[in-house]
C-alpha cells in the first residue's frame, strides 16, 4: 500500500534554481526519510528525519517535518544538472520495524 | 560499499518457469529483510516482510504462492516468482535492517525481471 502522496509529481527547473517537493502521508510514524532514484537504478538514501525533528539539513539538502500536517518537504538548493532522478519519500512506521512505505516520488528535471 | 547484495541484477526467463532472486547483507546479519516492487515510472510497492526462520508476511493483495519468500540464514532471503508471466515483468529490491546500526534500513541494488 502507498501512504504518501507527493507533489509535484513532475517538476522541471534551470539549473541554479532551487526544487521544492513536498510529501504528504496518513498514519503515525517514527521517521521520514527521502530517496533518491536515477532512472533504472536502486535507491540512494538522502535524508532521515525522525518524528521528534522538524527540520534537518545535509549539504544542499533541506528537510522539513510536520507531523501535525503529516507533511514534509525536501528542498533543493543550487540544483545542478547531475539532480536530475526521481525522489521519493518513505515513512518508516511506529514501532521502527524498517517496513518503508514509499510515496508517488517526484521526478526532477534540471535543464543545464 | 554496498551492504546489501542482490543477484541476479537482471534475469530474463520464460512464461511458465520460475526465477529467484536473492538478497544479501554483507556485513551484518538481517533478522528482517523487506521486498519492494516498482514497474517502470511507479513507485516502490512493499511486497512483503522476510522473516529469519519464520513464514514471511505478506501484503494485501501480494499471492504468497506466486512470490514465495524464504529467510533461511542471517545473511539471506530469497524471493522465488514461480510460474511467471509477463505481468511479473518489473524490477524488484530488497532491503535489510541492521540492528547494530541503529535499525539502520539497507536496500539492495535491485534486480530486473523480465519474462518473456
Amino acid at each position: 500500500s502507498q501512504q504518501g502522496e507527493e507533489d509535484p509529481q513532475a517538476l522541471s527547473i534551470q539549473e541554479g534554481e532551487n526544487a521544492t517537493m513536498n510529501c504528504s502521508y496518513k498514519t503515525s510514524i517514527n521517521n521520514l526519510q527521502w530517496y533518491r532514484q536515477n532512472s533504472g537504478r536502486g535507491l540512494v538514501h538522502l535524508i532521515l528525519i525522525r518524528s521528534n525533528e522538524r527540520e534537518k539539513h545535509s549539504g544542499r539538502l533541506r528537510v522539513t517535518l510536520d507531523t501535525s500536517k503529516k507533511s514534509s518537504s525536501l528542498l533543493i538548493t543550487a540544483s545542478r544538472a547531475a539532480d536530475t532522478a526521481s525522489y521519493f519519500c518513505a515513512t518508516g512506521l511506529s514501532g521502527n520495524t524498517g517496513k518503508l512505505i514509499f510515496g508517488q516520488g517526484t521526478t526532477l528535471q534540471v535543464k543545464p | 560499499g554496498a551492504v546489501v547484495s542482490q543477484h541476479p541484477s537482471w534475469v530474463i526467463c520464460k512464461s511458465g518457469t520460475s526465477v529467484k532472486i536473492e538478497c544479501r547483507s554483507l556485513d551484518f546479519q538481517a533478522t528482517t529483510m523487506f521486498w519492494y516492487r516498482q514497474f517502470p515510472k511507479k513507485s516502490l510497492m512493499l511486497m512483503a516482510t522476510s522473516n529469519e526462520g519464520s513464514k514471511a508476511t505478506y501484503e494485501q493483495g501480494v499471492e504468497k504462492d506466486k512470490f514465495l519468500i524464504n529467510h533461511a540464514s542471517l545473511t539471506l532471503s530469497t524471493l522465488t516468482v514461480t510460474s511467471a508471466h509477463p505481468e511479473d515483468s518489473s524490477f524488484y529490491i530488497c532491503s535489510a535492517r541492521d540492528r547494530g546500526r541503529g535499525n539502520t534500513i539497507y536496500f539492495g541494488e535491485g534486480s530486473w525481471l523480465t519474462v518473456v
